[in-house]
């Protein structure tokens, strides 16, 4: 089945390491996002690629970073991890942007 | 700019009883709407959207919902509710443009609680 895969499904790391969530779809969808996702909310939008162009949104904290190296793939690139960057973050997909988006089954993050 | 304002963040029915999940949104173009199902610790899935054409639009798990575009709403109903329904509701829209940079607004949630 053609689908949102996202690794690993939960990851730790220290208080300031660089940690990177990954992210796969065999979709071949042209728009990628990831969104935050804190306990009992919305999930929040951090970014989306339509192909290779990025569109970062406007409170999206410097310390998040993305890389879509393809069609397939995208990554998650947190600099100097916070405790507040402790969350649910969820990758989805869609053909064109104001399409239903697939989702994956997101990464929790924990931060010691 | 695009909104949406789901009524009560949390609902609880009783199993077989009629689900009611209220979404209203706002947009200065025709939209194009949402509803998300989301279990613990998954992502979401799709329940059904509405774009255009018929304004009651059935889907899955025998969800549906209907666009009322002069009460600015679209709200979520199942005749009767089973326990396997509880989970978090979102509700979503996008302004039905294929501007390849314009993605989904979402609400803030409401999670269904169904009692025995």
């Amino acid at each position: 089945d053609a689908m949102v895969i996202q690794n690993p499904r939960y990851q730790v790391t220290q208080f300031g390491k660089p940690v990177t969530l990954s992210c796969s779809q065999t979709l071949n969808h042209n728009v990628m996002y990831w969104y935050q996702q804190k306990s009992s909310q919305a999930p929040k939008l951090l970014f989306h690629y339509y192909d290779k162009d990025f569109n970062n949104e406007a409170d999206t904290p410097d310390n998040f970073q993305s890389r879509r190296p393809n069609t397939s793939f995208c990554f998650l690139d947190i600099r100097s991890p916070g405790l507040g960057d402790a969350a649910m973050y969820l990758c989805a997909t869609s053909s064109r942007g104001d399409q239903p988006q697939h989702f994956g089954d997101g990464t929790r993050l924990s931060i010691l | 700019a695009q909104s949406v304002t789901q009524l009560g963040s949390h609902v609880s029915v009783s199993e077989g009883a009629l689900v009611l999940l209220r979404c209203n949104y706002s947009s200065s173009v025709p939209p194009y709407l949402f509803w998300y199902v989301q279990y613990p610790n998954q992502g979401l899935q799709l329940l059904l959207k509405y774009t255009t054409g018929a304004t009651l639009v059935k889907g899955i798990n025998g969800f549906e919902a209907e666009f009322k575009k002069s009460e600015t709403s679209f709200h979520l109903t199942k005749p009767s509710a089973h326990m396997s329904d509880a989970a978090e509701y979102f509700c979503a829209v996008s302004e039905g443009m294929d501007t390849g940079r314009r993605a989904l607004t979402f609400g803030s949630g409401t999670r269904l609680q169904v009692q025995p």
